[in-house]
């Protein structure tokens, strides 16, 4: 199955930057198709964060951001707060699979 | 304003099948694709599948060929998602989202519905 990949976990202090990356195939975001990111607390439903490779919906803060390049993606969170640890997605359509894709997930640690 | 609400809490037994309803209000029925997303204890977001509003085709993912329908009803706006012979690892937490396009971004989301399975 050729589900993007994510780290598995990321950590970082209040304040600074952290970075998750999604790795895709020439199928899924190689092939062009838009990533989108979501935040996923506990108990709720996603939380779509980015959409577009790299375009906010209204109400989520300036300090998410996304980019993409060749068959990857990267959802970057600046001035990190305790309310930004959760699990965080990308998603992608997969042409071979003739469906979306969610990478594997990231959970992001706020020491 | 945009609204998808699922059914309730399931408790089924292996080998049953389960048939969880979203009913959207807010907007334009055949505006959203429906997709199905799940998630199990412990994992990640798993595609289910996706139905188109006004055509009502649908696709699934692979791994539940055979074993899941995906309807919609026009006249009440409310999709229905059936899994059948059910699975210990088919216990999770069961979302449907809209999707404008069929490779779109999922959003509006479904509160989620827990489905069990267990003997």
């Amino acid at each position: 199955q050729s589900v993007p990949t994510q780290p598995p976990s990321v950590s970082g202090a209040p304040g600074q930057t952290v970075t998750i990356s999604c790795t895709g195939t020439t199928s899924n975001i190689g092939a062009g198709y838009d990533v989108h990111w979501y935040q996923h607390l506990p108990g709720t439903a996603p939380r779509l964060l980015i959409y577009g490779d790299n375009n906010r919906p209204s109400g989520v803060p300036d300090r998410f951001s996304g980019s993409k390049s060749g068959t990857s993606a990267s959802l970057a969170i600046s001035g990190l707060r305790a309310e930004d640890e959760a699990d965080y997605y990308c998603l992608s359509y997969d042409s071979s699979l003739r469906g979306m894709s969610f990478g594997g997930g990231t959970k992001l640690t706020v020491l | 304003q945009v609204q998808l609400v699922q059914s309730g809490a399931e408790v089924k037994r292996p080998g049953d099948s389960v048939k969880l309803s979203c009913k959207a209000s807010g907007y334009t029925f055949t505006t959203y694709y429906m997709h199905w997303v799940r998630q199990a204890p412990g994992q990640g977001l798993e595609w289910l599948g996706v139905i188109s509003p006004i055509a009502g085709t649908t696709n699934f993912a692979q791994m539940l060929q055979g074993r899941l329908t995906v309807t919609r009803d026009t006249s009440t706006a409310t999709v229905y998602m059936e899994l059948s012979s059910l699975r210990s690892e088919d216990t999770a937490v069961y979302y449907c989202a809209g999707g404008l396009g069929y490779t779109d971004r999922l959003d509006p989301w479904g509160q989620g519905t827990l489905v069990t399975v267990s003997s």
